[in-house]
């Protein structure tokens, strides 16, 4: 089964520091995601991304983040300097189509942690 | 606003046991209903869904019927195993919502020999 695929796995970095995550999608889908969980908490909608420009994206997703789909196969998260709160599971996850009904896949996370 | 709540865990259960995990949610306009779940070191997989009223999503001994006069979309197995440990996520898209999920907090699961 296609799958979504994250690297690093696991992060530790310097709070300040500037952080990629990256992630390749299922290779016929159109529409690309971020979410986070904090430890604890629930797992939360960062952005949505199609077509090469972001359609929505939450409060939490601020000036600090940036996504981009450099080419035809990765999609990245950029978190430009690192606070202590941004530690967190990070999901990348696509889907084919827009539709409330249809499957989103998920990868399997990088955990980040700002030290 | 929208929202997700979902019992606490962990749940802990012998195997073999009935497993409910309740779910309940709160939305602006019409949801299509998931079950996520997420074995330990894997990411979220899709365990079942439902897009309309009444109807039952299913897959690996999982039910969850979709009730529109209760708003809820309650996790149900007959006989759980070992390997059902896991994390379990209620989640909802709203019609028209852009393909946002809106997750509950998760309920982990033991089940044990």
């Amino acid at each position: 089964e296609p799958e979504v695929t994250q690297t690093p796995s696991h992060q530790v970095t310097q709070m300040g520091q500037e952080v990629i995550l990256r992630c390749v999608p299922i290779s016929n889908h159109l529409y690309f995601y971020w979410y986070r969980q904090i430890l604890g908490q629930k797992v939360e909608f960062l952005v949505s991304f199609y077509n090469n420009e972001i359609s929505e994206k939450s409060e939490i997703f601020d000036d600090q983040f940036s996504v981009e789909r450099p080419d035809g196969s990765n999609f990245t998260l950029k978190i430009r300097s690192t606070k202590l709160e941004d530690s967190a599971m990070y999901f990348c996850a696509s889907s084919a189509i827009l539709s409330s009904g249809n499957t989103i896949y998920f990868g399997e996370g990088s955990w980040l942690t700002v030290v | 606003g929208n929202s997700v709540t979902q019992m606490e865990g962990p749940v802990t259960l012998s195997e073999e046991a009935f497993l409910t995990i309740n779910c309940t949610y709160t939305a602006t306009g019409y949801p299509s209903l998931f079950w996520y779940v997420q074995y330990p070191g894997e990411g979220l997989q899709l365990l079942l869904k439902a897009t309309k009223a009444d109807d039952k999503g299913s897959n690996k001994g999982f039910e969850a019927t979709y009730r529109k006069e209760t708003t809820s979309f309650h996790l149900e197995k007959g006989s759980v195993q070992v390997s059902d440990s896991a994390v379990y996520f209620c989640a909802f898209i709203l019609t028209g919502g852009g393909n946002k999920l809106t997750f509950g907090t998760g309920t982990q699961l033991k089940v044990e020999l």
